[in-house]
């Protein structure tokens, strides 16, 4: 069962363009909304994350949009750049849930052509 | 070091054998856990842990054994390798509440 489905599985961008990924949940009781940038032979690490209290939070070039209504999120990269090649994983957990363990997409593989 | 630190990095191992992956973090964190990275199905649950002595299963636990005796410690065994179990296993540790969870840099095994 995927709890969060993400899409699209792969991107190219041109330089200076815009990525775009998006996700989508199903559980209501998740509560919390990380983006994880992974680089290759790298483990995943946290770029930008959300509570559902808000509906956009910006951290420079980097923006979550949240719709908890229609329970999807996405994630702006504004300006790419070729070192954001990588890949993106959207995430979700609920401090009720098991250890709070968190829920991950499949991943987005994101390419910058310079 | 302060973090999280998985090993081996590269395992080759023979079908059937008993293989273990070791993590260690270093900052107390209550929740440890493990997942593993196939191309297509992005990162998926293993087991996870609570804390010392509390194991639960994840989406995918079959085939695999987890314990923890020590918080700082969570180490994965493959009981009988099989070739389906080739992949990228992370583990990862977090605190409590809605924060960060660090992930180690990952072991690649491959089951020959």
């Amino acid at each position: 069962q995927q709890q969060v489905k993400q899409s699209p599985q792969s991107l190219i961008v041109q330089k200076g363009g815009i990525s775009i990924i998006n996700c989508a949940y199903e559980n209501t009781a998740f509560d919390y909304f990380p983006w994880y940038q992974q680089f290759p032979g790298k483990g995943p690490a946290l770029l930008i994350a959300i509570r559902p209290d808000v509906s956009e939070k910006k951290e420079g070039r980097f923006t979550i949009s949240f719709n908890k209504s229609a329970k999807q999120f996405s994630l702006h990269i504004m300006d790419s750049q070729p070192g954001d090649s990588a890949t993106y994983f959207c995430a979700a957990s609920s401090p009720w849930q098991g250890a709070q363990k968190l829920v991950f997409g499949q991943g987005t593989r994101l390419t910058i052509n310079p | 070091d302060a973090g999280i630190t998985q090993s081996p990095r590269y395992k080759i191992t023979e079908t059937g054998r008993q293989v273990t992956l070791m993590c260690h973090q270093t900052w107390s964190h209550s929740y440890m856990f493990w997942y593993r990275q196939d191309l297509g199905h992005g990162l998926r649950l293993i087991y996870y842990s609570a804390a010392a002595d509390i194991t639960d299963k994840g989406e995918v636990p079959d085939g695999y054994v987890v314990s923890r005796s020590k918080t700082e410690n969570f180490p994965l065994t493959l009981e009988s390798a099989t070739r389906s179990q080739t992949s990228v296993y992370f583990c990862a540790s977090r605190g409590t509440g809605n924060t960060e969870a660090f992930f180690g840099q990952g072991t690649r095994l491959t089951v020959v």
